[in-house]
């Protein structure tokens, strides 16, 4: 079956740096998405790998070894807006997204 | 206002009742999708539609039927609806065409059913 792995609940300062892990297991790979959600809101796109490797934006980056199937999420300079949960997802070789149940990211001041 | 539309925002409904949920995009893609959100679970794909006259089953399509009335609306509705499709319904488009093909979700739709 296909799965995707994440920490259930995450804590962290503000200020501070924190990485969330994401590992799959899937029937094919067509690429690894990031999605941050706050409550009750829509998920919104943070990034996209689909090459070994590092991806910068700003204060977020992501990381993906296809190898290990592994991917995380790495937010730098922590704000308290950044509290929310953070969906990784895998698209699968139908092109499907295989998504994780999130993982939920608390800032502490 | 809202590239991808959602309405209604929420509903409380009784077990058996028909319901619909509707999703309106102004955002000019192809491909519509309806999932729903559990706590503790992933998104779930409930159906997903590439253009017009495409539809197609997701994961858990068991108990929901879709319309693609044009490439702006996608509609989904309960039949007969029971409190285990209680959840947070989002409907989302994408533009395949686009590197990477990322999805941009409505707001959501609280349903519950007694």
């Amino acid at each position: 079956g296909q799965n995707i792995d994440q920490p259930t609940e995450m804590t962290a300062t503000e200020g501070a740096i924190v990485q969330i892990n994401c590992t799959y297991q899937t029937s094919g790979f067509n690429g690894l998405f990031w999605y941050q959600q706050h409550a009750g809101e829509a998920p919104t796109f943070l990034s996209y790998n689909v090459l070994d490797g590092l991806e910068e934006k700003g204060r977020f980056s992501s990381f993906l070894s296809r190898s290990k199937g592994y991917s995380y999420l790495l937010l730098k300079e922590l704000q308290m807006k950044d509290s929310a949960s953070y969906l990784c997802a895998v698209m699968d070789s139908n092109y499907q997204l295989i998504w994780g149940a999130g993982t939920k990211l608390i800032i502490k001041p | 206002d809202a590239d991808v539309t959602q309405t209604p925002r929420n509903r409380i409904t009784k077990t058996g009742k028909r319901i619909m949920l509707e999703c309106s995009q102004t955002k000019g893609h192809d491909r519509m999708y309806w999932y729903r959100q559990d706590p503790g679970l992933g998104l779930r794909l409930i159906y997903y539609s590439f253009d017009v006259k495409d539809i197609n089953k997701g994961e858990i399509s068991d108990g929901y039927s879709v319309s693609r009335q044009a490439q702006a609306k996608f509609s989904l509705s309960l039949e007969s609806a029971i409190p285990n499709q209680t959840a947070l319904y989002f409907c989302a488009t994408s533009d395949f065409s686009r590197d990477t093909g990322e999805l941009f979700f409505g707001e959501g739709s609280r349903l519950t059913v007694l």
